[in-house]
């Protein structure tokens, strides 16, 4: 069974930085692209940033370019976000997702983990 | 403003059939058939309900359905039940980004 675990959200003030998690089982981890996806409070979905199987393409949101840094460890089977820089419109739920195949651009979300909570207030 | 145009809210009585739509242009929907149907249930993550326009993942009801003409998608769920309840979102491919519609809550009357 696949499986996404995030962790690493929590309260920071504005200008601080956090990195999130996202442990992943049940498939092989290196052979499929990985994406986040933000939520903020009451409000839709929002694609962050996109990372192909092996690591080497990376691609972000208008919103995080330059403040946002997606990777991942391929040999830990775990996904990362480090986020600089933070602003109060960054508050929400960010989730992991499983995308169905191997590059970023053409394929869809296949599995989503259960989110982690980011809140950046002072 | 989200890229793809979602109605707010639709609403049906169960057994019956809601279609929601998705409004792109010829740079996202009307491109490609990379269309992707999301529900979310409140407090709860997003699961995939429809990929490339109209194909079903496993385990997903074949209530659902899905179809695209020119710059706008649909997703159709038929014979509505009450656990049908939940926000939609439509997600497409857009060359260089994958931008969603700003979400549909569909409420089982």
């Amino acid at each position: 069974e696949v499986q996404l675990l995030e962790s690493g959200g929590g309260l920071v003030q504005p200008g601080g930085s956090l990195r999130l998690s996202c442990a992943a089982s049940g498939f092989t981890f290196s052979s499929y692209a990985m994406s986040w996806v933000r939520q903020a409070p009451g409000k839709g979905l929002e694609w962050v940033s996109a990372i192909s199987g092996s690591g080497g393409s990376t691609y972000y949101a208008d919103s995080v370019k330059g403040r946002f840094t997606i990777s991942r460890d391929n040999s830990k089977n775990t996904l990362y976000l480090q986020m600089n820089s933070l602003r109060a419109e960054d508050t929400a739920v960010y989730y992991c997702a499983l995308m169905s195949d191997d590059y970023v651009w053409g394929s869809h979300m296949d599995v989503w983990g259960q989110g982690t909570t980011v809140t950046v207030s002072s | 403003q989200s890229a793809l145009t979602q109605p707010a809210s639709v609403s049906g009585s169960p057994g019956q059939s809601i279609t929601i739509s998705c409004t792109g242009t010829s740079s996202d929907v009307g491109s490609y058939n990379l269309v992707s149907w999301y529900q979310q249930h409140p407090g709860k993550a997003p699961k995939l309900m429809i990929y490339e326009v109209s194909k079903r993942p496993s385990g997903v009801s074949n209530r659902f359905s899905g179809s695209k003409s020119g710059n706008t998608a649909s997703l159709t769920i038929s014979g509505l039940q009450a656990e049908d309840e939940a926000d939609y979102y439509c997600c497409s491919y857009a060359g260089s980004s994958t931008p969603f519609g700003g979400g549909t809550k569909l409420t089982v009357l």
